[in-house]
């Protein structure tokens, strides 16, 4: 199984920035996200689709429909950039390639 | 403070072997299900094993499969990844990371532990 990320996106501080994910019938899995900032560990942002772990802002929020899974940064700062990774299962811990996130 | 404190990496030649080692505290360790996921230089993460929280549940990706061996010993709080055969390409960080990366992910993630595979 595979999940599809773009390389790269591009915001503005304080405009949205959103990432995707594709697979085939995502939308019947469960997603979660991860952020990782430059020489840091992964921290999960974002888990069952849309759901925030304690601690993470409000900005944060995740959608899952059809093929593909997106993550919504409102609002974004810049210590949000960082690289991000989706995540499902199927038959095993599948991530997607990760985006670069730059906010400029 | 819930803490995962990975050890054991280094240079080690093609061909050779390498056990990795994790410290779990502040959890129950026992509690939980447990995973190694690596980062090689400059790309992204690949899940690599899976350990039900009573060792009972086993998985490995296709890659490392038949090289490497995941365990765990809950009276020590510890979880541990021995590695056979390595090769060039499994030059990583390697992470200790809790969770059952299903639908809940993988909430609390180790520093990395660095294997370099080089003669």
């Amino acid at each position: 199984y595979e999940l599809t990320q773009p390389p790269s996106v591009s915001v503005s501080p304080g405009q949205t920035a959103s990432i995707t994910c594709s697979g085939d019938k995502l939308g019947n899995k469960y997603v979660c996200w991860y952020q990782q900032r430059p020489g840091q560990s992964p921290g999960l942002v974002i888990y069952q689709n849309s759901k925030r772990p304690s601690g993470i802002p409000e900005r944060f929020s995740g959608s899952n429909s059809g093929n593909t899974a997106t993550l919504t940064i409102s609002g974004t700062q810049t210590i949000d950039e960082a690289d991000y990774y989706c995540q499902t299962w199927d038959s095993s811990t599948v991530f997607g390639g990760g985006t670069n996130l730059t906010v400029l | 403070e819930v803490q995962l404190v990975e050890s054991g990496g280094g240079l080690v030649q093609p061909g050779g072997s390498l056990r990795l080692s994790c410290a779990a505290s502040g959890f129950t360790f026992i509690s939980y299900s447990m995973n190694w996921v690596r980062q090689a230089p400059g790309k992204g993460l690949e899940w690599i094993s899976y350990i039900s929280s009573s060792s009972r549940t086993i998985y490995y990706a296709d890659s490392v499969k038949g090289r490497i061996t995941i365990s765990r010993d809950n009276a020590k709080n510890s979880l541990y990844l021995q590695m056979n055969s390595l090769r060039a390409e499994d030059r990583a960080v390697y992470y200790c990371v809790r969770g059952e990366g299903g639908s809940y992910g993988m909430d609390v993630w180790g520093q990395g532990t660095t294997v370099t595979v080089s003669s």
